[in-house]
């Protein structure tokens, strides 16, 4: 089946401009989170949505990051007033979530922002 | 807070060569214990897991013990390939359905 899937693949910005990308998980994962992997920064958390319940914004380095899940589905990344140290790797990954035994995370191809 | 440590990079090998990359990690209770690897130009794939103390994880030749006593996770391939040159990152996650904790990865590359 389809695996997830993040759009745009690339995405080159000027400061100050806001950003949106968007991440569709695989149909039925009711979980789903975005990282960022950047070089001085590695990997990092994010946020996470879990069905209905209000998400874990705990990793959002800055109110500048939201992020919005409609329908239990697609999930949109906005990033406001983006500024250089924002450019990083964007990894979306979904799971099954709570009760459903496995809960790996598929990870997405990533979307590679850069901010000029 | 909970955290995850891994030996730094870069790794080179010759081919055949045996490999260990050492993961140690920080968190109260029993996480579960991850590594992942990210291949050139490739997405991040789940490599092997364990979720409890003393279970071995393995895949495609690759295997790694939980050890509580001395909380790591060391990945460790007898012989390794030029096909297995990627980067790897020990992580972990406190229960399901949780965020990844993850180690700042170890590039690996290996000679022919």
């Amino acid at each position: 089946g389809a695996g997830v899937s993040q759009s745009p693949s690339n995405k080159v910005t000027e400061k100050g401009k806001d950003v949106e990308l968007r991440c569709d998980p695989i149909s039925g994962h009711t979980a789903l989170y975005w990282y960022r992997q950047s070089l001085g920064q590695g990997l990092e958390f994010l946020i996470y949505f879990q069905g209905n319940s209000a998400p874990d914004k705990s990793g959002l380095p800055s109110d500048r990051f939201s992020a919005e899940r409609t329908g239990g589905s697609v999930s949109t990344l906005t990033i406001q007033r983006t500024q250089q140290e924002d450019s990083a790797v964007y990894l979306c990954a979904s799971s099954y979530g709570f009760g459903r035994g496995s809960y790996e995370q598929y990870f997405g191809p990533g979307t590679r922002l850069t901010v000029t | 807070g909970d955290s995850v440590t891994q030996m730094e990079g870069p790794v080179t090998l010759s081919e055949e060569a045996f490999l260990t990359i050492n993961c140690t990690y920080t968190a109260t209770g029993y996480p579960s214990l991850f590594w992942y690897v990210q291949y050139p130009g490739e997405g991040l794939q789940l490599l092997l897991k364990a979720t409890k103390a003393d279970d071995k994880g393995s895949n495609k030749g690759f295997e790694a013990t939980y050890r509580k006593e001395t909380t790591s996770f060391h990945l460790e391939k007898g012989s390794v390939q030029v096909s297995d040159s990627a980067v790897y990152f020990c992580a972990l996650t406190r229960s399901s359905a949780s965020k990844i904790i993850f180690g700042s990865g170890t590039r690996l590359s290996i000679r022919p």
